[in-house]
This record gives C-alpha cells, sequence and structure tokens, in this order.
C-alpha cells in the first residue's frame, strides 16, 4: 500500500522568511496530491492540491511542486506569518475513483516567529 | 460550500457504554466518507473507508466489530464505538468526499474528542 513520509517534523521559521516541506510517496499509481493545515484542535483545512499532469501550482504565499519520477513533492510557504503557524500534512492518493482513500503523511509542527 | 458536520464534538463517558458519531454532508452528496483517528501530535490514522449503501471497508488492525460503521444515505454516516474502553480515547474526525468523479478533495468534519473513564 502508499506509504507517504514527511520532513521535517517540526520547523521554526523567522516571521518574513520561507518555510520548505518535503514529501515522498511510494505508490507509483498515485496521482492526486492534497496539503493540508491542522490547527491544535481543529479540522485539517486543504490549503493547497496538485495532479500528476501538473509540475507545479501557486497560491498566494503558497505553492506545491511535483516530481513524479522521483516521487516526492514539496510544499512552499512564502513572506510566512504567525497564523500560518500550524501542522501541515501531505497526502497522496490514486484520485479519480469513487473509491479512493487518501493516505496522510506524520505532520510537520511549523512555527513562525514573529 | 461543501461543509461536513460532525456530531458529538466532545464525549465522556463510563468504560463499557457504546458512542454514535455522526457525520453529515450538509451540501453535497457524498460517495465516500472516511473515517480517521488521531492520537496527539500524530498524524491522521485510516480506519475505514464508508460507501453509501454498501459496507464499508476497514483499514488492517482496525476491528470490525469494535467500530461500527453505517452509510445509509449520501448525507450521513456513523461511526458507532462499542463497548468503548480508555484505550479507546482518541480524537475521531470524519472526511467526505463529493460525489462527482475526478479529483476530489475531502473535506472534513471538526472531530470528536472521545474520553473513556
Amino acid at each position: 500500500g502508499e506509504n507517504v513520509e514527511q520532513h521535517p517534523s517540526t520547523l521554526s521559521v523567522q516571521e518574513g522568511d520561507s518555510a520548505v516541506i518535503k514529501c515522498t510517496y511510494s505508490d507509483s499509481a498515485s496521482n492526486y496530491f492534497p496539503w493540508y493545515k491542522q490547527e491544535l484542535g481543529k479540522r485539517p483545512q486543504l490549503i493547497i492540491d496538485i495532479r500528476s499532469n501538473v509540475g507545479e501550482k501557486k497560491d498566494q504565499r503558497i505553492a506545491v511542486t511535483l516530481n513524479k519520477t522521483a516521487k516526492h513533492f514539496s510544499l512552499h510557504i512564502t513572506e510566512t506569518q504567525p497564523e500560518d503557524s500550524a501542522v501541515y500534512f501531505c497526502a497522496a492518493s490514486r484520485g479519480g475513483t469513487s473509491y479512493d482513500k487518501v493516505i496522510f503523511g506524520p505532520g510537520t509542527s511549523l512555527s513562525v516567529i514573529p | 460550500g461543501a461543509v461536513v458536520s460532525q456530531h458529538p464534538s466532545w464525549v465522556i463517558c463510563k468504560s463499557g457504554t457504546s458512542v454514535k458519531i455522526e457525520c453529515r454532508s450538509l451540501d453535497f452528496q457524498a460517495t465516500t466518507m472516511f473515517w480517521y483517528r488521531q492520537f496527539p501530535k500524530q498524524s491522521l490514522m485510516l480506519m475505514a473507508t464508508s460507501n453509501e449503501g454498501s459496507k464499508a471497508t476497514y483499514e488492517q488492525g482496525v476491528e470490525k466489530d469494535k467500530f461500527l460503521i453505517n452509510h445509509a444515505s449520501l448525507t450521513l454516516s456513523t461511526l458507532t464505538v462499542t463497548s468503548a474502553h480508555p484505550e479507546d480515547s482518541s480524537f475521531y474526525i470524519c472526511s467526505a468526499e463529493a460525489r462527482q468523479g475526478g479529483f476530489q478533495p475531502q473535506h472534513f468534519g471538526d472531530g470528536t474528542r472521545l474520553s473513556i473513564l
């Protein structure tokens, strides 16, 4: 089955700096890669996703890159702000069928220091 | 759009009690709902995939008789933790996937914090 690894497990950055979180996956058939942000005690919220036919996607300060050959994808947050502090999860799935399951990475706890 | 409601948000009960958690998609039809368990400072562990009108598919290591899942309609799935014990205490969270095909993100409920005394 699919296995998703994520690094680093914790990350501290100064406000205004960039943060990068990297993930690898094992199932070559995975073709949909969402990223979720979870604040303490709250639900995970989708912040950006990417499909396998795209190498990069950007939404304001957030960008995701995908390398299908190497089976890794990364989240980039620029100009970090204190409200970006949360746990971030990458995930992978075989998107496109009704019964896909999404496998989550172990998470990265991001702290943005004012 | 794409709102998922989960109830209750917090449950405290005695050991041996059965607890039912509801997951509802409020503004879309959910072909599939997923149930996760999350321990403090850990990732979401998929317990089972719930498909409307059919039996749930459980992940390896998850007891079917312990965690009963029902998905009777396109907007409601329930998870019943039967004869709950302290080791079942955890944060349970559901997610729902829209009926349309293609790449559909999962939308999560607010979760249920279950504490068994």
